[in-house]
């Protein structure tokens, strides 16, 4: 399996532009999670699906972010509009079941200017 | 909410050292986790613990579940300049699949 693959690595957006992030996660694993990293704040769990069904969003900033995950083999992730204050790396991971170490997609560098 | 608290924060060896770094909790883990994130990548992850008191190795690195389930060790022996990176210690949220990060420690090697 290639990992957990997310699209794209880089996105350069203005203040107010909508920003849509992908992932794909590994095949026949039933969790899926973003997450943001950002220097001030480390890791954070945004929202996490279990079988396409999104679980817990509370890590989700504001009204701005929504997330879909309309089948087992792809989410998205959303900021509309977006603020520099987005400015982070967002991963996308996934597991195979309860309790049991996610794995992590390589990223997506967001930088809204 | 719970946190996890890694220390050190930055670690500064020589090539062939050994380094520890632990992680601890006000909270009970059921699961410790480590991982390690090199620049421009995601988290890997490196060692698994899922019971109190298992010690358990991967390769040069040793992670040990503490006996209190409050805390965890990371070992690496022998340092090599691929160990560079920044290693996080993660661990599910009671009755949740919610991952929680520490805060992460950073080594830097020099050769």
């Amino acid at each position: 399996d290639a990992g957990v693959i997310q699209s794209p690595r880089h996105e350069v957006t203005e203040m107010g532009q909508e920003v849509t992030l992908r992932c794909k996660p590994i095949s026949g694993h039933d969790y899926l999670f973003w997450y943001r990293q950002t220097m001030m704040r480390g890791l954070e769990l945004l929202i996490y699906f279990n079988n396409n069904v999104p679980i817990d969003d509370s890590g989700m900033p504001e009204d701005r972010f929504s997330a879909k995950m309309p089948n087992a083999s792809f989410s998205t992730l959303k900021i509309q509009p977006s603020e520099p204050r987005d400015s982070a790396v967002y991963f996308c991971a996934s597991s195979l079941f309860q309790g049991m170490g996610a794995f992590f997609g390589q990223g997506t560098r967001l930088t809204v200017v | 909410g719970q946190q996890l608290n890694q220390s050190p924060q930055s670690m500064f060896i020589q090539e062939g050292e050994d380094v520890s770094m632990n992680c601890t909790s006000s909270s009970i883990f059921n699961t410790w986790l480590w991982y390690k994130q090199d620049p421009g990548e995601g988290p890997v992850l490196l060692i698994a613990l899922y019971k109190a008191g298992e010690l358990t190795s991967n390769g040069r690195l040793t992670a040990q579940f503490g006996i209190t389930r409050k805390d965890s060790f990371l070992n690496i022996s022998a340092s090599i300049p691929s160990d560079v990176g920044i290693y996080f210690c993660a661990g599910p949220l009671t009755g949740a699949q919610k991952l929680v990060f520490g805060q992460g420690t950073r080594l830097t090697i020099n050769p």
